[in-house]
């Protein structure tokens, strides 16, 4: 089975600010990767699949970039309603996997 | 527009068994993979199991293996995940989701129901 790493587990950060999310899976896949948003007490969302395809209706601030074992999400200037949880996910293989998370917290 | 609604979980005794349901609307249901994932209390995502559009090719984490038994019902637009032996650490919210195609390897996820929750205690 394939593992993701996702760094940092939290990150603060203050509204306008550019953030990063990096995910490392155990082996390539590809650009077989999406990202999904999680806000307390809600389901994910998706963000992104194909590593860098914007899934409709999803502000243009977020972006997402790599190849290989390594990728990233970036939020180019933070708002307020993008303070939550995001994971990253490989569907490169069966059984999917997920990143273990990272916390985005207003500084 | 695109619905997954979860039901079924609820309080069972550890060693208990419990059926959930997901109802689609919205799409096609009988074209899409369909998948269930859980969360733990304040833990991350595990992806728990899948099967095909038809039906007739399934897939479980080890986790869950001999265990949950996934199926689908295309005549009525649901997906069903009957839990048996349940274990403390089975206890999670529930999502079922809709992968992006018919088979469900290379999948990504989208949308995802509302979760049902899932308590295992005596």
């Amino acid at each position: 089975d394939i593992q993701m790493t996702q760094s940092p587990s939290s990150l603060s950060a203050s509204v306008g600010d550019r953030v990063t999310i990096t995910c490392r899976a155990s082996q390539g896949i590809t650009n077989s990767l999406a990202w999904y948003q999680q806000k307390p007490g809600k389901a994910p969302k998706l963000l992104l699949y194909a590593a860098s395809r914007l899934e409709t209706g999803v502000p243009s601030r977020f972006s997402g970039s790599g190849s290989g074992t390594d990728y990233t999400l970036t939020i180019s200037s933070l708002q307020p309603e993008d303070f939550a949880t995001y994971y990253c996910q490989q569907y490169y293989v069966t059984p999917a996997a997920f990143g273990q998370g990272t916390k985005l917290e207003i500084k | 527009e695109v619905q997954l609604v979860e039901s079924g979980g609820g309080l069972v005794q550890p060693g208990g068994s419990l059926r959930l349901s997901c109802a689609a609307s919205g799409f096609t249901f009988r074209t899409y993979a369909m998948h269930w994932v859980r969360q733990a209390p304040g833990k991350g995502l595990e992806y728990v199991s899948a099967i095909s559009s038809s039906g007739g090719s399934t897939y479980y984490a080890n986790s869950v293996k001999g265990r949950f038994i996934i199926s689908r019902d295309n005549s009525k637009n649901t997906l069903y995940l009957q839990m048996g032996s349940l274990r403390a650490e089975d206890m999670a919210v529930y999502y079922c989701v809709r992968g992006c195609s018919a088979w469900y390897d290379n999948n990504w996820f989208d949308p995802w129901g509302q979760g049902t929750l899932v308590t295992v205690s005596s």
